[in-house]
């Protein structure tokens, strides 16, 4: 079967830095993606990693370790518009066979002034 | 250039009654995937249409089908509502089946199930 482990909640200030954490165990793995939802919005995509290293897009990065079955994303300069529920999901064969995302529980970071 | 729709936004139903949800993908995608969402959860995979066949479906029991339409629209359908399908219902566009990694979601839609 497919698992994912992210904290389930992070709190941190404007203009920091913030690290979210995500480890899986999946029988099978092509890579992992991340996604930041609002609420009562929908899921949008931020990043993608298939191999290992880190991956930059403004002022979100995402990181991969494939042998440690372990990423994250990191955020810089935080504002108040990133307070958001963040998922990461894992792209693989799930125990049905299905290739498609696998997601975490995700993890709700609010960004305090 | 028009995002991934989805209608209604909110719906209510009654128990063993049955909904159809519609979804129209973002211009230029191909690909379809179905995700409930339950409150405070991660969305969890249905299925999946592409060339107006089904290509993957998750841990879904048979109450849950879809169909693909040629211009790439598609529908979900719960036959005999329960309780525990009260959920947002998402559609997600992707181009081709390798793009599923890049999915472009809807707005969703709520159900409510009474």
């Amino acid at each position: 079967g497919q698992s994912l482990e992210q904290p389930s909640e992070v709190t941190a200030v404007e203009g920091a830095i913030v690290q979210i954490n995500c480890t899986y165990q999946t029988s099978g793995f092509y890579g992992l993606s991340w996604y930041q939802q609002h609420d009562g919005g929908a899921p949008t995509f931020l990043s993608y990693n298939a191999l290992d290293g880190l991956e930059e897009t403004g002022r979100f990065s995402s990181f991969l370790s494939r042998s440690d079955s372990y990423g994250y994303l990191l955020l810089q300069e935080l504002q108040m518009k990133d307070s958001a529920s963040y998922f990461c999901a894992v792209r693989g064969p799930d125990q049905t066979g299905a290739n498609n995302l696998f997601f975490g529980t995700g993890t709700r970071l609010t960004v305090i002034p | 250039d028009a995002g991934v729709t989805q209608s209604p936004t909110h719906l209510i139903k009654t128990r063993g009654q049955q909904v159809t949800l519609r979804c129209s993908p973002k211009s230029g995608h191909d690909t379809v995937s179905w995700y409930q969402q339950a409150l405070g959860q991660g969305p969890q995979f249905i299925f999946q249409y592409y060339e107006e066949e089904e290509r993957q479906r998750g841990n879904f029991p048979d109450r849950f089908s879809g169909h693909q339409f040629p211009n790439y629209s598609s529908e979900l359908n719960v036959n005999a509502l329960l309780l525990g399908d009260s959920a947002l219902y998402l559609c997600a566009s992707s181009l081709g089946l390798a793009g599923g990694y890049e999915q472009y979601f809807g707005p969703g839609t709520r159900l409510t199930v009474t």
